[in-house]
């Protein structure tokens, strides 16, 4: 398995503009988790889904923040507008259930200017 | 709220050395720990996951014990080298989503 991809691997935008992250999960992994990482608060929970339905949003910070998942195998982070407080590099992970071991992807290095 | 900590935050040691990296939690009710390695802009890769009923888990030159009733984890590295030079984290999964709670990670460099 080539493991859980992300893209774009870094992206650079401009301060309002849209930002869509992606994510293929591993297949047949069931639970699929968005974080964000950035050096004063380490790694933050976004959102969980489980069987492609969000289950705790909590983590996300503004409405300026959604996420979908339309199928078991693609998931998807936007940001609009986005804000230079915003960047970030941005994981998706996924797993077999919960509390199992989970796999991140490379992440999506985000800086908006 | 369970609370992840690493101590030390960076260590630095000569190639050969065998070395431990620290993790603690506050609340000992778990279900496993995860430790994790990262790279530089890279993500993270899991390196071992030890269950709550697990004492150890080995994986070649690795070895991470646990003890739940006093909070706290090990990750031992045998005769170190410099491409072991990463972060390392650890992670428990708490919360209603059982999400993973992370420590701030210990930044290890093997000197050749």
């Amino acid at each position: 398995d080539a493991g859980v991809i992300q893209s774009p691997r870094h992206e650079v935008t401009e301060m309002g503009q849209e930002v869509t992250l992606r994510c293929k999960p591993i297949s047949g992994h069931n639970s699929l988790f968005w974080y964000r990482q950035t050096m004063m608060r380490g790694l933050e929970l976004l959102i969980y889904f489980n069987n492609n339905v969000p289950i705790d949003d909590s983590g996300m910070p503004e409405d300026r923040f959604s996420a979908k998942m339309p199928n078991a195998s693609f998931s998807t982070l936007k940001i609009q507008p986005s804000e230079p407080r915003d960047s970030a590099v941005y994981f998706c992970a996924s797993s077999l259930g919960t509390p199992t071991e989970a796999f991140f992807g490379q992440g999506t290095r985000l800086t908006v200017v | 709220k369970q609370e992840v900590t690493q101590i030390p935050a960076a260590l630095s040691v000569p190639e050969g050395e065998n070395l431990v990296l620290n993790c603690s939690f506050t609340d000992s009710a778990i279900y496993n720990l995860q430790w994790f390695r990262q790279d530089p802009g890279k993500g993270l890769t899991s390196l071992l996951l030890i269950q709550s009923s697990q004492r150890e888990q080995t994986s070649g030159r690795l070895n991470a014990s646990l003890d739940k009733s006093s909070g706290r984890s090990t990750l031992y590295i045998a005769a170190s080298q410099p491409g072991d030079s990463a972060t390392y984290l650890c992670a428990v999964p708490s919360g209603s989503a059982r999400q993973l709670t992370f420590g701030s990670g210990t930044q290890l460099t093997v000197l050749p």
